[in-house]
């Protein structure tokens, strides 16, 4: 079965400073991965997702995720955090069967704290 | 843009209620999904549907049904509400040619 993992519980960074929230998964197959980001109050928003090709992507607001295979890694970047980041954010696998989609599997997310 | 409408943004209800959850998609999408969030949890499948009349269990059916009589409504029943349903339901559909998930802003259930 698949399963993410996201080390991470929270993290603290200081305004101005570069980011790196990590996401592990484990799927048997290539992995369509994403990363969304839930502001307090409010409903997932999708940053940016990989599912094959460049396995440097670009997402929205600045941040960008690397896919590593060999790492079963899939780690989202920012080179540098605004307040307006602070959020919690979900890494995900999706996974398939004959049927279709069967969801996504989400990591327990990790708490972003912005320090002025 | 995919517009996933939830009906309830809070909803309380008593212990042993009947409970309903609404979830509506405005993009002719098969595929359409139950969630619910917890702290330190993150989001966990409770049940899912590959097109209309169709349903699968996803990983924490325990307690839930659904119900997809139309391709752009999918509901999720509580038959029995209990305590440890309280939580916050996120509804979702995907569109099969970008793969892309659409989430709703969620319902708050609290069971008292």
């Amino acid at each position: 079965a698949q399963s993410v993992t996201q080390p991470d519980i929270h993290i603290t960074v200081s305004e101005g400073a570069s980011l790196e929230l990590r996401c592990n998964y484990s799927y048997g197959a290539t992995p369509y991965l994403f990363w969304y980001v839930q502001s307090p109050g409010q409903g997932l928003q999708l940053l940016l997702k990989y599912f094959s090709g460049d396995t440097l992507v670009q997402g929205i607001k600045g941040f960008e995720a690397e896919f590593k295979r060999s790492q079963s890694s899939f780690n989202l970047r920012k080179p540098s955090v605004h307040w307006s980041d602070a959020a919690e954010y979900f890494c995900a696998v999706g996974s398939y069967s004959g049927g279709g989609a069967d969801g996504l599997t989400f990591g327990k997310g990790t708490h972003l704290i912005i320090q002025p | 843009d995919v517009k996933v409408t939830q009906s309830s943004r809070y909803l309380v209800k008593r212990t042993g209620e009947k409970v309903f959850l609404e979830c509506v998609q405005d993009m002719d999408h098969e595929n359409m999904f139950w969630y619910r969030q917890d702290p330190g949890l993150g989001l966990r499948l409770i049940y899912f549907s590959y097109d209309v009349k169709m349903k699968e269990k996803g990983d924490i059916p325990e307690g839930y049904s659904v119900s997809r009589e139309k391709k752009e409504r999918f509901s999720l029943i509580l038959e029995s509400a209990s305590t440890n349903q309280t939580s916050m339901y996120l509804c979702a559909s995907r569109d099969s040619t970008s793969n892309g998930y659409t989430f709703g802003s969620g319902t708050r259930l609290t069971v008292v």
